[in-house]
């Protein structure tokens, strides 16, 4: 089965500082992974995508992110966090097989603050 | 190209009302998605639709039921509405890989 864990429900930074937001999927087969943003009151954006190319990904606004296998991970980093990075983001594992392909399982979310 | 279009933005309905969340996408997808999000539960899929003519469920369907109209536009239906219904419906469409999302309809249930 596939699931991913975002492990802080909650992270706050102070302007300019780095951004780390973790996530841990767990994936029967190869995954696609995704990032996702949502500004309050907004729909969602997509930030970034692994799909077993490159396991450094870079997405927009300066994000990137990292599939490390042997971790079985997915972090979202950015070197310099901006007001306008204040939003809910999501970790989400697409499912590869079957039927459901194409499916996303996403993780509970979380909210990302950015105090001047 | 408008992307992924939702209507209404907002409703409030009593218990037991009848409403159908309109969606539809311009980009040829194959395949669309109705999520809820609910605070601290992510999006969890209702119903999706992998090509026209087919649907299925996902995992939260009970109390739901959907159409695929044709190949731009996938409705969600809620035949009795609950409080527990009460939420945010986003829709999304794929051709492949990730998922376009449209703005969402904030349904409140009474």
């Amino acid at each position: 089965a596939q699931s991913v864990t975002q492990l802080d429900s909650h992270v706050s930074v102070s302007e300019g500082t780095p951004v780390l937001l973790r996530c841990n999927y767990s994936s029967s087969y190869s995954p696609s992974l995704f990032w996702y943003v949502q500004h309050p009151n907004k729909g969602l954006q997509l930030l970034l995508k692994y799909t077993s190319a490159a396991t450094l990904v870079k997405g927009i606004n300066g994000f990137e992110a990292e599939f490390k296998k042997s971790e079985t991970s997915f972090h979202l980093t950015k070197p310099s966090a901006h007001m306008s990075d204040a939003a809910e983001y999501f970790c989400v594992v697409s499912l590869n097989y079957g039927g459901s392909q194409g499916n996303l399982i996403f993780g509970k979310g979380t909210k990302l603050s950015v105090k001047p | 190209n408008a992307g992924v279009t939702q209507t209404p933005k907002f409703q409030v309905l009593k218990t037991g009302q009848s409403m159908t969340l309109q969606c539809a996408q311009d980009m040829n997808h194959n395949s669309m998605y109705w999520y809820r999000q609910d605070p601290g539960m992510g999006l969890r899929l209702i119903y999706y639709s992998a090509s026209e003519g087919t649907t299925d469920k996902g995992e939260v369907p009970n109390g739901y039921n959907v159409s695929r109209l044709n190949k731009r536009e996938f409705s969600l239906r809620l035949e009795s509405a609950a409080p527990s219904q009460t939420s945010v419906y986003f829709c999304a469409s794929t051709q492949g890989v990730g998922q376009y999302f449209g703005p969402g309809t904030r349904l409140t249930v009474t």
